[in-house]
């Protein structure tokens, strides 16, 4: 099973909302990423995990809160967000991470997020 | 700002033509790795590049690095409209830092 699975697909949410995107890898990688991409951009880093443990943050907002309950799951915890924070939420998995990019990674489709 | 810049930014052909598209970073690099994204979804894994390489090949992909240049390319032969899509460079140039460049957007026509 190579699938990195994120739900839901799509989000809409309040500026005064509280919600969660999820993402799940059954691969037995010990590192997941979260990346946020604006339309037309390339895919920006927020955070990344390894072995269960926050390793980057790439100075990310508070209202962004990761958590990695164990070494299959990555949340994202938002809460309220901006307009500006709408974007395509992508998750990541790879074996290893020693530098993001020594190892392939594997995305998974993406939760669009509409802040309103 | 970001690490890898691409050119073209966009690039049209015609199906059975080959696509070239390049990535030039700024500072050493470990490795290389080219992502191809259709719209609006995830991201699929073409092909990791060592710094100590020169070139690999996966199928009708061919990827070369020069680090002297500081600069990739993939070459994309007989191509398909399955290969329309963006293709981006992403590089490691310390550790744990992960940069893609700013891709470049192949149409494939038939």
């Amino acid at each position: 099973d190579t699938e990195v699975t994120q739900t839901p697909k799509h989000l809409v949410m309040g500026m005064t909302n509280k919600k969660s995107l999820k993402c799940e890898q059954h691969m037995g990688h010990r590192a997941m990423y979260w990346y946020k991409q604006k339309a037309k951009k390339p895919p920006e880093l927020m955070f990344v995990y390894s072995y269960e443990k926050l390793s980057i943050n790439e100075s990310v907002p508070s209202r962004f809160s990761p958590e990695c309950p164990n070494s299959s799951l990555l949340n994202l915890h938002l809460h309220a967000l901006q307009p500006e924070d709408s974007a395509l939420y992508l998750c990541a998995s790879s074996q290893d991470h020693g530098g993001a990019f020594s190892y392939e990674q594997y995305f998974g489709p993406g939760t669009r997020l509409t802040v309103t | 700002s970001q690490q890898g810049e691409e050119d073209p930014q966009a690039l049209s052909i015609q199906e059975g033509e080959n696509a070239t598209m390049n990535c030039s970073y700024k500072t050493s690099i470990n490795n290389l790795q080219w992502y191809r994204q259709n719209s609006g979804r995830g991201l699929v894994h073409l092909i990791l590049i060592r710094s100590n390489e020169r070139e690999k090949h996966s199928g009708r992909l061919r990827v070369t690095l020069d680090t002297s240049k500081k600069s990739s390319s993939l070459l994309i032969t007989a191509s398909r409209a399955a290969d329309t899509a963006s293709y981006f460079c992403a590089t490691d140039f310390n550790a744990g830092k992960s940069t893609f460049g700013d891709g470049t957007t192949l149409t494939v026509k038939p």
